[in-house]
């Protein structure tokens, strides 16, 4: 079946150490997403990416990196510079063309610290 | 900043329609309205989208007023597996960016 697929789905980190989070998808999309969310609240935008080698800061950037090496992929790295890692963490993708596409998502990653 | 607004919670009993309102008074000509429902620890699922005609598919209706500025989401026969956080957003054209408030929390009550 064609989906999103975010491994893995409990992560725990130490204090110092950067964790990657996996997305892959397999719906052929252009477009994927990364997205933070905490307790009781909406989630917000980290990194976005339209095309392979290519993405853009959302509103909450700082601590996190991402890559874009392949259409199906975009690995998520949450960095030590990132205080307050704990959070859920989704994974979106959706297609371009027409803009007025939904994004859609996969089961999500939720970090913990040790 | 969320550009909709939502009741924090409702409730529903089985079986009926549930009707979910959003506000998004400031919405702009060319911007749609999506909504999403995420059950507890899962990942947020697509119910449907809008610009300005109402909307129906296999899930759900979207009612969006003439001016644009409220819709409501209609589950027309609702079951316990309804209950979830239910998202009304307004997507930022410019990049593709949906604008996520903190939703409405829907109880399906048997």
């Amino acid at each position: 079946d064609g989906g999103i697929t975010q491994s893995p789905k409990y992560l725990f980190r130490k204090e110092g150490q950067n964790v990657t989070l996996s997305c892959e998808q397999n719906l052929n999309h252009d477009a994927m997403y990364w997205y933070r969310q905490d307790p009781g609240q909406g989630l917000r935008l980290i990194y976005y990416s339209q095309i392979v080698n290519d993405f853009q800061k959302g509103d909450i950037a700082e601590g996190y990196s991402v890559s874009r090496e392949k259409k199906e992929s975009f690995p998520l790295t949450v960095t030590s510079a990132q205080k307050n890692p704990t959070a859920f963490y989704l994974c979106a993708s959706s297609i371009l063309t027409p803009s007025n596409q939904p994004q859609h998502f996969g089961d999500g990653t939720r970090l913990s610290i040790l | 900043d969320a550009k909709t607004t939502q009741p924090t919670s409702m409730d529903c009993a089985e079986g009926r329609a549930a009707n979910l309102p959003c506000n998004h008074s400031t919405i702009s000509g060319n911007e749609y309205v999506y909504w999403y429902r995420q059950i507890h620890s899962q990942g947020p699922q697509y119910i449907i989208h809008g610009l300005k005609n109402n909307e129906t598919n296999e899930m759900a209706s979207l009612i969006i007023t003439e001016d644009r500025k409220s819709s409501t989401l209609i589950l027309p026969h609702a079951t316990l597996r309804d209950t979830a956080v239910y998202y009304c957003i307004v997507r930022v054209d410019s990049n593709y960016q949906l604008i996520w408030g903190a939703g409405t929390k829907l109880i399906i009550k048997p």
